[in-house]
């Protein structure tokens, strides 16, 4: 089942300005991360926080984390044509043996006009 | 460094037939392993992870299964596809708690 679930789908913005995307979730987490995927390609990690972090710096990544509201945002910085991509959050919930299991959204659609 | 490697790239099968698709991890030992399929447009399912040689976790029951013969191997194998196994299949590594490392992935269709 869906743990992540991603606002907006989809993001269409000029070069340059900032970027939001946000991730709601259901259940208690360990850590939650956000992942980037171009088009027919596989994800890339972008940035971890834990579930006792509020903020967490990654160039011009921002992630805050709110575990009260179970919601996270994704803020990119001076966009740049080079950023269209999709953007998944993941939530991490133990599995034991130092294994974890990731839940992904359904992903923010960002489309980064030049 | 860590590489994973996912074979083939792209694949299209008729209904009915087998698959197998392989994932490999170099320059690490003992990772947990992980199968994932994207259906268009759709976020991530996950479908098998893996702790170690023969350990395998289903998440979803499903016409497929998983194998893991050796520590950096993973093998996701039907004995008959459906239509409905058409999709975008993802393999990753991870050790501890940090971010997944994903291979470049298998684009399945089933015709």
């Amino acid at each position: 089942s869906q743990q992540g679930e991603e606002d907006p789908q989809a993001l269409s913005i000029q070069e340059g300005e900032n970027a939001t995307m946000n991730c709601s979730y259901k259940t208690s987490i360990n850590n939650l991360q956000w992942y980037r995927q171009n088009s027919g390609r596989g994800l890339v990690h972008l940035i971890l926080i834990r579930s006792n972090e509020r903020e967490k710096h990654s160039g011009r990544l921002r992630v805050t984390l709110d575990t009260s509201k179970k919601s996270s945002s994704l803020l990119i910085t001076a966009s740049r044509a080079a950023d269209t991509a999709s953007y998944f959050c993941a939530t991490a919930r133990g599995g034991g043996a130092g294994s974890y299991q990731l839940t992904f959204g359904k992903g923010t659609k960002l489309s980064v006009i030049p | 460094s860590q590489t994973i490697h996912q074979w083939p790239a792209t694949l299209v099968q008729p209904v009915g037939s087998p698959l197998s698709l392989e994932c490999t991890v170099e320059g690490t030992s003992n990772p947990n392993l992980y199968w994932y399929r994207q259906a268009a447009g759709r976020g991530l399912q996950l479908l098998f992870y893996s702790v170690g040689i023969g350990q395998i976790s289903s998440e979803v029951p499903q016409n497929l299964s998983a194998s893991r013969p050796q520590d950096r191997q993973f093998i996701l194998s039907s004995k008959k596809l459906l239509l409905s196994d058409s999709g975008f299949y993802l393999c990753a590594w991870s050790a501890g708690y940090y971010g997944y490392t994903f291979g470049s992935g298998t684009r399945l269709t089933v015709v």
